[in-house]
């Protein structure tokens, strides 16, 4: 069963810094990209950043370039997001997803971890 | 960046009913259009990949059509579980974007 499970959401004050991590199940990780989605609250989703399956193409989205980094370890089923320069708007329910195989879209969603920046 | 925007934003409709939900893009992407519904206090789930390609497990009263810009998520009889939020989403060169979503409200 194909499983994907957050951790390391918190509150943080503005300017702080997290890592989010995402555990990966039941399919052969080092065959996919990885994604992370964030959802601030009553919004819709928001596509955050994008690893390929081998860690050698990173993208990200404009609004979080430079601040957020991806990552991902394939010998232990799990990818990274260091969040740095934290700012209120990035406040949101951030998911992690397997992306589908040549799809362009997001197959599995974990349950998410929320991140609060507040002071 | 590719813009995506759904109508209505809102829909109210009643168990049995067929209900059509519009996604257009600022771009063409070809068939490059994925749609998730989403329960509150859940992650959405993928529903349709390639603007009409059934994802596995999903019932086929789901469909969607379209190419280019223009697109539509079409549920034949509406059923208790669909009542929630679906959300369009489009990939185009390494960059992903979701439409604003649309809520299926009970009439």
């Amino acid at each position: 069963q194909v499983q994907l499970v957050e951790s390391g959401g918190g509150v943080v004050q503005p300017g702080g810094s997290l890592r989010l991590s995402c555990a990966a199940s039941g399919f052969i990780f080092s065959d996919r990209g990885m994604q992370w989605v964030r959802q601030p609250p009553g919004k819709g989703p928001e596509w955050v950043a994008f690893i390929e399956y081998d860690g050698s193409k990173k993208y990200y989205a404009d609004s979080v370039k430079g601040r957020f980094t991806i990552s991902r370890d394939n010998s232990k089923n799990t990818v990274h997001l260091e969040m740095n320069s934290l700012r209120a708007e990035d406040t949101a329910v951030f998911y992690c997803a397997k992306g589908g195989l040549s799809t362009g879209s997001f197959e599995i969603w974990g349950q998410g971890t929320m991140v609060t920046v507040s002071s | 960046d590719i813009q995506m925007t759904q109508s209505p934003s809102t829909l109210s409709a009643s168990v049995g009913d067929r209900v059509t939900i519009t996604c257009r893009a600022s771009q063409s992407i070809g068939v490059w259009l994925a749609w998730y519904q989403q329960r509150p206090g859940n992650a959405p789930k993928l529903l349709i990949y390639w603007a009409s390609t059934l994802q596995s497990g999903v019932p086929s009263r789901f469909s969607g059509s379209g190419s280019g810009t223009e697109f539509t998520l079409t549920i034949s009889s509406l059923q208790p579980d669909d009542f929630a939020t679906y959300y369009c989403q489009q990939y185009n060169a390494y960059s992903w974007t979701f439409g604003q979503g649309t809520k299926v409200e009970m009439k």
